[in-house]
């Protein structure tokens, strides 16, 4: 069953705390993509990873940091520096970066910070 | 000027009708477009993309681009109340992916 996994579903944690988003794909999808929605709100772009071992930042990386040690993976940190980290966090995959592909949303966390 | 915009809504249709969803664009080096459709709590699917000038249909849904315009529309027909949701208008741009701030589409029973 090819497809794209968050995890976990919903995260809880304490301010000053940093998390790690889970972020795999099975699809054998070059590109990843991290996005943030806030209630009412489209999507903004976080972070993408066009090969392994290379990232971009998109338009709101402050806070955040990323990873791509795998093809097939993807983790996002959110960083005690993130000053309003409670969202709905997406990730997405495509065939390739240049936009000309769909892209495929995985489930998303939804997390809060108190 | 926003570089995607779409009517925020809610835009509330009776059912069996069309619902006809909107998105105009400043890039005019914009080369691909997309619909997604995303329930209440759920991450976004895609529903149509379009890359030509004119209309593409599947099923209920019509894509309809205009480049000299700027705009591109998605067109429901015999709305169905499962088709309740919010839809985001995706386009890559010369340099980048843009995203509408999505419409919230309410088919009335």
């Amino acid at each position: 069953d090819g497809g794209i996994t968050q995890s976990p579903k919903y995260l809880f944690r304490k301010e000053g705390q940093n998390v790690t988003l889970s972020c795999e794909q099975n699809l054998n999808h070059d590109a990843m993509y991290w996005y943030r929605q806030d209630p009412g709100q489209g999507l903004r772009l976080i972070y993408y990873s066009q090969i392994v071992n290379d990232f971009q930042k998109g338009d709101i990386a402050e806070g955040y940091s990323v990873s791509r040690e795998k093809k097939e993976s993807f983790p996002l940190t959110v960083t005690s520096a993130q000053k309003n980290p409670t969202a709905f966090y997406l990730c997405a995959s495509s065939i390739a970066g240049a936009g000309s592909y769909e892209q495929y949303f995985g489930p998303g966390t939804r997390l809060t910070v108190t | 000027q926003k570089e995607v915009e779409q009517n925020s809504g809610p835009l509330s249709v009776p059912e069996g009708a069309i619902a006809s969803l909107n998105c105009t664009y400043s890039d005019r080096g914009s080369q691909s477009f997309f619909w997604y459709r995303q329930y209440s709590g759920k991450s976004p699917e895609l529903i149509m993309f379009i890359y030509s000038n004119g209309d593409k249909e599947d099923g209920r849904f019509t894509a309809q681009l205009n480049k000299a315009s700027q705009y591109v529309s998605l067109l429901i027909r015999d709305s169905q109340p499962s088709d309740s949701a919010t839809y985001l208008c995706i386009i890559q741009g010369a340099q980048k992916l843009v995203f509408g701030q999505g419409t919230r589409l309410t088919i009335n029973p």
